[in-house]
């Protein structure tokens, strides 16, 4: 059982250019949710998904753009990267339901210059 | 935004010793608050989730409390060992829906042989 499962793991960007982070889990889980972690902050919520075909804003959705064409699948789109994204970025997925527990990726390191 | 905060930030003990952590979140709105334990270059994992006022938890010589009218929550490691070193994370989840958590920055905690 892979859980979930983030890809790439490391990532150099240039400024102005643009990539999709992937993500997907094998657990049927409904919501899906992309975090960003930055030295002395918490994880910080970018976008998430109840379910297929819906998505929202988190807390720092700016730049970003998401969409769950399927309940296993939840890339996260950088438009046009900047160097105020350099960060590792994390996805995660959860059942739902007051007592279940998030599950997260390994990570992705992601540098822009 | 909701602040949740976790004290202190990072800590160092020898092996053997006991030790906590502190989460304080918003005590209104209250739906879980949830524990991950990370290891560098792993993903975060879970080490509890907690739904009700007095709630204790127990996982080997790691354990938990919750006080929701006041709004904390205490994390215990009882004889501490060298791979109880990692960063602890609480996450305070508000609502039902879309498990949106907020995450504290974390304790850092090395063991030291």
């Amino acid at each position: 059982n892979a859980g979930v499962t983030q890809t790439p793991k490391f990532q150099v960007l240039k400024t102005g250019q643009s990539m999709t982070l992937q993500c997907a889990q094998d657990m049927n889980h409904e919501y899906m949710s992309w975090y960003r972690q930055d030295p002395g902050m918490g994880l910080r919520l970018i976008h998430y998904s109840v379910g297929a075909g819906i998505t929202d804003q988190g807390e720092v959705p700016n730049g970003y753009n998401v969409s769950r064409s399927t309940t296993e699948d939840f890339p996260l789109r950088l438009l046009s990267a900047a160097p105020s994204q350099t960060s590792v970025y994390f996805c995660a997925s959860t059942l739902g339901g007051r007592n279940t527990e998030a599950f997260f990726g390994q990570g992705t390191r992601l540098t822009v210059v | 935004i909701l602040n949740v905060e976790q004290s202190p930030q990072s800590l160092h003990v020898q092996e053997g010793d006991s030790t906590n952590f502190t989460c304080s979140f918003p005590s209104s709105n209250f739906y879980a608050l949830h524990w991950y334990r990370w290891e560098t270059a792993k993903s975060p994992e879970a080490l509890f989730v907690m739904t009700l006022n007095g709630d204790e938890k127990k996982k080997g010589r790691i354990s938990a409390t919750l006080n929701t009218k006041e709004g904390y929550s205490y994390l215990y490691i009882k004889g501490s060992q060298p791979e109880d070193s990692a960063t602890y994370l609480c996450a305070f989840d508000e609502d039902n829906y879309g498990q949106n958590f907020v995450f504290g920055p974390g304790t850092r905690l090395s063991v030291l042989p």
